[in-house]
């Protein structure tokens, strides 16, 4: 069982939509709870991240965590044709102990947003 | 400031050769961190310095791969012998001291036939 489950899509949408993307986990270690951006043949850019559960907002982005559940969600308001992109959901840390810093992915959700 | 940088962008060698993927961190960044996404799956860590030392070589596949960080700087991937396997991308990160805040290279693509 891989640690973080990520529904890859491809996820397509019409212009002004809401999305929602989601990941699961399974070790309840995990302290922050990051979602990247992956335009393509571009790196990972970092869009949020939370700590705690509840929700995070900046600007049409609401980032949102239910430790209780293991489970993550990212919400994109009013999506626009420049959303479409690679999601990726990370992890960190699962032991600050001996591995500080290792980010743990999931598979990422391709999402296109057509005009 | 300039982001972290990644050469080659591409690189395309035959089973059997060697390799050597370079990254350069933000500069003032003391961890630095090496990922591959290998072909429909997700990235997965393979190791971590803080400054010239490995804090974590946990996730590097086997002992064809060496990463080294010469003085703090800049940082090293070397593949050798290369095997069909190892095709992916090669994403270098880097952060400040005890940040979470990770910030991505462009990747090195690269290509064993």
């Amino acid at each position: 069982q891989k640690e973080v489950e990520q529904d890859p899509g491809p996820l397509s949408v019409p212009e002004g939509a809401i999305v929602s993307l989601n990941c699961t986990y399974s070790n309840s270690a995990f302290q922050y709870f990051m979602w990247y951006r992956q335009y393509s043949r571009k790196g990972p850019e970092l869009l949020m991240y939370t700590y705690s559960s509840g929700n995070k907002e900046d600007g049409r982005f609401t980032a949102q965590v239910d430790k209780s559940s293991k489970y993550i969600s990212l919400f994109i308001r009013d999506s626009q044709p420049s959303d479409s992109a690679t999601y990726l959901c990370a992890l960190w840390p699962q032991d600050s102990g001996t591995s500080y810093g290792k980010l743990t992915f999931g598979q990422g959700t391709i999402l296109t947003v057509h005009p | 400031e300039a982001g972290v940088t990644q050469f080659p962008s591409h690189s395309v060698i035959e089973k059997g050769q060697t390799v050597t993927l370079r990254c350069d961190p933000i500069s003032g960044h003391d961890n630095l961190y090496w990922y591959r996404r290998v072909m429909g799956k997700e990235i997965k860590f393979l190791l971590h310095f803080v400054k010239e030392s490995k804090q974590d070589e946990s996730g590097m596949p086997n002992n064809r791969f060496l990463a080294e960080r010469t003085g703090g700087t800049y940082s090293t991937l070397k593949v050798q012998p290369a095997e069909l396997e190892d095709s992916g991308v090669y994403f270098c990160a880097s952060s400040q001291e005890r940040s979470y805040e990770q910030y991505f290279g462009p990747g090195t693509r690269l290509t064993v036939t």
